[in-house]
């Protein structure tokens, strides 16, 4: 069954950085594209990026772009959410989930990783 | 960056009864060769978003058939049947016709 596995988050300082990881399982890894999408506390889901089957394709939402920065290493079958300068308002669960096609709906998400931002 | 807009932002029902909720987008959603790039999803109470129609209309696997999505272009609709305890959490509706990609506010659904 897809399972798709986030870790990396804690507690960490405004202005420090993090490397969240997603490790999926479960499907043919390098066929699909992966997204992170955050949720803050008690608030909506928020997407972040995206990142193609093959890593040639990145997209960012405006309010990361410069911060965040997604990867892949297929061989490892993971995804990567570098996010640096850290800020308050990134405080939140993130999640990773995986593209259903080529119309970037997602089908599956993972159970997400928490990040708390704070001094 | 494409609004969408989900109304109620809070919907009491009652078992058994149905339900609908409003998702609208700033522009228009369709493509050309006929899908609307909607999708919607329920976040139950502690859980992960799970994804319940995806193309407008489209029922995702193991999705009860009491679930059902319509509309076209900027109006889009999730229809509830028969409502169950289960169906409680917070729905939205999300476009990827274009990057960025972007939720509804969502609306939370609970019993009454």
């Amino acid at each position: 069954q897809v399972e798709l596995v986030e870790s990396g988050g804690g507690v960490v300082q405004p202005g420090r950085s993090l490397r969240l990881s997603c490790a999926a399982s479960g499907f043919t890894f390098s066929s699909y594209g992966i997204h992170w999408v955050r949720q803050a506390p008690g608030k909506g889901l928020e997407w972040l990026t995206y990142i193609s089957y093959d890593g040639t394709i990145e997209h960012y939402a405006d309010s990361v772009t410069g911060r965040f920065t997604t990867s892949r290493d297929n061989s490892k079958k993971t995804v990567y959410l570098q996010i640096n300068s850290l800020r308050i308002e990134d405080t939140g669960v993130y999640f990773c989930a995986k593209d259903r096609d080529a119309a970037m709906d997602v089908d599956y998400w993972g159970q997400g990783t928490l990040v708390s931002v704070s001094s | 960056d494409i609004v969408m807009t989900q109304s109620p932002l809070s919907l009491p029902v009652t078992p058994g009864e149905s339900a609908s909720i409003s998702c609208r987008s700033s522009q228009s959603l369709l493509k050309s060769y006929g899908h609307n790039f909607l999708h919607w999803y329920l976040q139950r109470p502690g859980q992960s978003p799970q994804l319940l129609i995806y193309l407008g209309s489209n029922r995702a696997s193991g999705v009860p058939d009491r679930f059902s999505g319509g509309g076209s272009g900027t109006d889009f609709t999730l229809s509830i049947s028969r409502v169950e305890a289960e169906d409680v959490g917070v729905y939205y509706c999300m476009q990827t016709l274009q990057t960025p990609l972007t939720f509804g506010g969502g609306t939370r659904v609970e019993i009454k």
